[in-house]
Order: C-alpha cells, then structure tokens, then sequence
C-alpha cells in the first residue's frame, strides 16, 4: 500500500499475556518509530530505527517491551506479560532521513495506529 | 531534558473565530513542525519551520517560528468545524530526534 500499515487495528487482551504488534512502512523509508498514545494525550516515544544503524531504545518503559525490524522493513512491538498500564494505542511511522547538506528530519508518516486494551 | 510545552491544553470555541495555539521550550530546535491528529488516526504533517522568524501560511492557517527558535505559534482565521483536532508540535533537537509536544485539543462548533 502507499502508506504505513499496521495490524491489528484492535486488540484486546488479558493481564499477563504476551502481544505482537506489526508495523509496515512505507517502502524506501529508512527511519521508523514507535509512540504509544493514551486517550487524547500528545505522543510517548518508544523506539526508532534508522537504516542499519542501533536502534535507540530509550523510550521503552520496561524490559516487557522489545521491538525488532527485520531486512530494514517491516517492525514487530511486542509486549510480554501485559499490565493494565499498557493499554493505549500504539502508533507506528516511518520518514525519509537523509542528508542535504545538514541531517534534517523529514516527514513522519504515521499509521492509524493498534489500540491495545489489557483487562 | 528538553520539553515542548503546548497551551492552552484544550480550546472548544465557536465557527468563525480566531485562534492561536502556542509551542515553547527553553531549548532551541534545529526545526520544528506541526501536526493535526484526528479521532481514530495518526497525525498529519501540517508544515515544516526551519528558520527564526521563519512566517508559513497554508490557507487560514498561519504558522510562526521564534526568532530565537525557541517556540512557535498556530493561528487561525476564521475556523470552520473541519479544523477539528488534535494540534501536535514535534522539535527537532542536537539530535536530529524529535521531541513532543502534549498537544492542543481544538473543538470548532457550528
């Protein structure tokens, strides 16, 4: 598709179990981030990857989260052992990062998010 | 740490007025944007400032970067209800990593 695709849209699921969350970018995106969003609040970084480089993993809250992005494309957020506390929605984007002349941040492109709700 | 404070928090006011919504920090940003998020989707790239002072303008909306870019402004003119949202600003730091805002929730009423 043209833009980031993430699945699943919903899930609900019980305290203490593990859940996956998909993230496809936009193809030739080299950058890619996680934020997580509570209801109607602003954007809680997560992670990023930007091409081959170590991922910057200073926003993960907890070793419960881990995130991975396999062949520099599609990413996987997974949280083990679900507190009620992770309910929110999870928003994935990706952006073009490159130089001209000096770094700059381009366009972040998000998807529509996966709203996790744990019971 | 750097913050980027948004004010005010919320702002529910009639079609046809004016409006203004503020970005501040105390730290400077290499560029700054802003963003509108909509119920049930991700934000959307409004525009992009790169330098103080710097005035865009995308129809109604009128966007301001500080001279000492340090802080930016949103204004509206005459808003309509399709304005509607969440208003997101993202600074990019040293770092070229983005620090947000909390957001401004916008209600426009008929």
């Amino acid at each position: 598709g043209a833009g980031v695709s993430q699945s699943p849209s919903n899930k609900v699921t019980e305290k203490g179990k593990d859940v996956e969350l998909r993230c496809d970018p936009i193809s030739g995106h080299t950058a890619l981030y996680w934020y997580r969003q509570s209801l109607g609040q602003g954007l809680e970084f997560l992670i990023y990857f930007q091409g081959n480089s170590a991922p910057d993993k200073s926003g993960l809250p907890s070793d419960r989260f881990s995130a991975e992005r396999t062949g520099g494309s599609v990413s996987t957020l997974t949280i083990q052992r679900t507190q009620q506390e992770d309910s929110a929605v999870y928003l994935c984007a990706s952006s073009l990062f490159f130089m001209q002349g000096i770094l700059s941040v381009g366009e972040l492109f998000f998807g529509e998010g996966s709203r996790l709700t744990v019971l | 740490t750097q913050l980027l404070e948004q004010s005010p928090q919320f702002l529910s006011i009639q079609e046809g007025e004016n409006l203004t919504v503020y970005c501040n920090s105390s730290s400077v940003f290499s560029s700054l944007q802003w963003y509108r998020q909509e119920p049930g989707e991700g934000p959307v790239l409004l525009v992009t400032v790169v330098t103080g002072g710097e005035v865009k303008k995308l129809k109604r909306l009128t966007f301001q970067f500080g001279d000492a870019r340090k802080d930016s402004s949103l204004h509206i003119t005459a808003a309509q209800t399709g304005d509607t949202g969440l208003y997101l600003c993202a600074g990019a730091d040293s770092n070229y990593q983005l620090i947000w805002g909390a957001g401004t929730k916008l209600i426009i009423k008929p």
